[in-house]
């Protein structure tokens, strides 16, 4: 089972550069979830979209917009990146019912310089 | 707004010996919640959750986490460390309805031989 799948996996970006990171789920979910990774401060949400259709802002949502292209894909675009960005990101997807947890993708490691 | 507290940032213990990591969550009603584990360069897994029911969680690879209304804790626990046990921890809570996991800062587990 693929389960949650991000692409790239790796990303090295010049200041003001744009980009797309991808991410499918095969599990038929309704949620996704786009999160970054930086040392020391766990996991925090960028953004969300509880169903198909729907997209809303996390904690830290500036510099970055999405798309919920359909209910397996979920994308975030840097639009104009910044070494700020630099981060580990990781999508999520969760069925959308209460009693579910969520699963992860493997993450995309980006670097802007 | 939810919010977890993983007390410690690093934890260090001998293989074989017993393991306990903190989590403290910030949450008005009965939360969801969760234990993920992070491998160097991987996505995070679930090693168990909690949404009702017995306090005490049974989950994979030889984990368990207590659930204690009282303290707002939910600690992780392993009678017995093994060197592949070196992760990284993260705990999460969510909330029913929308939900919208908020992870820890994340506890880094060293463990020597």
């Amino acid at each position: 089972n693929a389960g949650v799948t991000q692409t790239p996996k790796f990303q090295v970006l010049k200041t003001g550069q744009s980009m797309t990171l991808q991410c499918a789920q095969d599990m038929n979910h309704n949620s996704m979830y786009w999160y970054r990774q930086d040392p020391g401060m766990g996991l925090r949400l960028i953004y969300y979209s509880a169903s198909e259709g729907t997209t809303d802002k996390g904690e830290v949502p500036n510099g970055y917009n999405v798309s919920r292209l359909n209910k397996r894909e979920f994308s975030l675009r840097l639009e104009s990146a910044a070494p700020s960005q630099t981060s580990v990101y990781f999508c999520a997807s969760r069925a959308g019912q209460e009693n579910t947890e969520a699963f992860f993708g493997q993450g995309t490691r980006l670097t802007v310089v | 707004a939810q919010s977890v507290t993983q007390p410690d940032i690093h934890i260090t213990v001998s293989e074989g010996a017993s393991l306990e990591l903190r989590c403290n969550y910030s949450y008005g009603a009965t939360p969801y919640l969760f234990w993920y584990v992070q491998s160097p360069g991987q996505g995070l897994q679930l090693l168990l959750k909690y949404f009702s029911g017995d306090t005490l969680v049974q989950g994979i690879k030889g984990f368990e986490a207590e659930f204690k209304r009282s303290q707002s804790s939910f600690n992780l626990r392993k009678p017995s460390v093994h060197w592949s046990d070196a992760a990284e921890y993260f705990c999460a809570v969510g909330e029913g309805g929308s939900y919208i996991p908020t992870f820890g800062r994340g506890t880094s587990l060293i463990v020597h031989p």
